[in-house]
């Protein structure tokens, strides 16, 4: 299954299929990017996370795509579990010099998998 | 365990009154950070410390005010004049003062205002 970020902020999948969750960020000039996983009622978890001199990351079972072009991010869950379940936001950092990693972000995608 | 502690987990509070939240780290981040977070919606930054005794407002701050006497401590205060108040707070970490790095964050408190 796959998300359009803002546009589409559910996505629900069949346990086992792969999950791509996609997000479009704001500004060119943003270096740094992180995926968190936020489960209901709790803070939200680094998943994974990319720099802007790279295109592609991969950790286990996820991969985070980076198009700096069209200034799109995308996350791919394989395999997806029921413990996935849970709103995924996209974050980047924006603004110049020393600003302490200030993060800005996303909608959120909410993702929903079926037994 | 290093981690983000807040507290309280939930709190109830009547129009006109300040409330404090805290938020602790062992972490021995340099940098704490707090966000706010409605329903449905992403999480917006409100204040932000890079160093004890200084902090800069985030795109939200009016209506809160913060304190950073030591590393390991960052309150928040909801004041009276915050005009909707009622939100999941979220308080985060970071070991990095340069830009980019990752945030570490609490279990958030949930503020109701009655």
């Amino acid at each position: 299954g796959e998300s359009v970020g803002l546009h589409l902020p559910t996505l629900s999948v069949q346990e086992g299929d792969n999950s791509i969750i996609n997000c479009a960020y704001s500004n060119s000039a943003s270096d740094y990017f992180i995926w968190y996983k936020q489960e209901s009622g709790k803070g939200p978890q680094f998943i994974i996370d990319i720099r802007s001199n790279m295109d592609k990351r991969q950790g286990q079972r996820v991969t985070v795509l980076l198009n700096k072009t069209v200034k799109h991010l995308s996350l791919q869950i394989a395999a997806t579990q029921p413990g996935d379940s849970a709103v995924y936001f996209c974050a980047e950092t924006i603004g110049p010099g020393n600003q302490g990693g200030k993060l800005i972000f996303g909608q959120g995608t909410e993702l929903s998998v079926k037994p | 365990d290093g981690g983000i502690t807040q507290s309280p987990k939930y709190l109830f509070r009547k129009e006109g009154q300040n409330v404090t939240l805290s938020c602790e780290q062992n972490l021995n981040h340099d940098a704490m950070y707090w966000y706010r977070q409605d329903p449905g919606q992403g999480l917006r930054l409100i204040y932000y410390s890079q160093i004890v005794n200084d902090f800069q407002k985030g795109d939200i701050a009016e209506g809160y005010s913060v304190s950073r006497e030591k590393k390991e401590s960052f309150p928040l205060t909801v004041t009276s004049a915050q005009k909707n108040p009622t939100a999941f707070y979220l308080c985060a970490s970071s070991a990095r003062q340069r830009k980019g790095g990752e945030l570490f964050f609490g279990e958030g408190s949930r503020l109701t205002v009655l």
